[in-house]
């Protein structure tokens, strides 16, 4: 089995730099990616971390560490419309990602 | 391209119906699925596909059947509904052949489903 560990909400100031953590526990693991979702819409691809390190993409940056099972998406210069949810998902031993529950974030002006 | 179109968008059934939610991409991705999410929770998943004429079974699929008879469709069908599968629907839809790239999913608008 496996399973994705992330907060559930966080609240952050328009401007500021928020991150997101999430733990996974895994049998076989491939990459973790990040998933954006805005109150009744559909989930959205942000970025994709298969080794190591940090991915850059604009505002947006995710890392990961393989010997922690962690990993975090970094959310810049934050903006109202970055108020939404944000889900892990990992890529396990089969041909579909599982989701973590998301964490809702709040940007506050 | 319209990417990953789903019908209908709304929709509500009495306990044991049945219907079909349809699900059809344009992106000619061999790799289909559909999750349900039900409020404040992650999107888990049903049922997916790895081309045409071969499924298989997601964390929850009791309730629910699926068949992939194109490369494009990919329905799935609730047998004799039950207020359990009240839920948001998504069909997605992906390209890769490689399990280390199959990460990026493109989904449709959802279906959200109340059973009364």
């Amino acid at each position: 089995g496996q399973s994705l560990e992330q907060p559930s909400e966080v609240t952050a100031v328009e401007g500021a730099i928020v991150q997101i953590n999430c733990t996974y526990q895994t049998s076989g693991f491939y990459g973790l990616s990040w998933y954006q979702q805005h109150d009744g819409g559909a989930p959205t691809f942000l970025s994709y971390n298969a080794l190591d390190g940090l991915e850059e993409t604009g505002r947006f940056s995710s890392f990961l560490s393989r010997s922690d099972s962690y990993g975090y998406l970094l959310l810049q210069e934050l903006q109202m419309k970055d108020s939404a949810s944000y889900f892990c998902a990992v890529v396990d031993s089969g041909y579909a990602l599982n989701f973590g529950k998301g964490t809702s974030l709040l940007v506050t002006p | 391209n319209a990417g990953v179109t789903q019908t209908p968008k709304f929709r509500i059934l009495k306990i044991g119906q049945s219907m079909t939610l349809q699900c059809t991409q344009d992106m000619n991705h061999n790799y289909m699925y559909w999750y349900r999410q039900d409020p404040g929770m992650g999107l888990k998943l049903i049922y997916y596909s790895v081309g045409a004429g071969i499924t298989d079974k997601g964390e929850v699929p009791n309730g629910y059947n699926v068949s992939r008879s194109t490369t494009e469709d990919f329905p799935l069908r609730l047998e004799l509904a039950a207020p359990s599968q009240t839920s948001v629907y998504f069909c997605a839809s992906s390209y890769s052949f490689s399990l280390g790239d199959n990460e990026k999913l493109f989904f449709g608008s959802g279906t959200q489903l109340s059973v009364l």
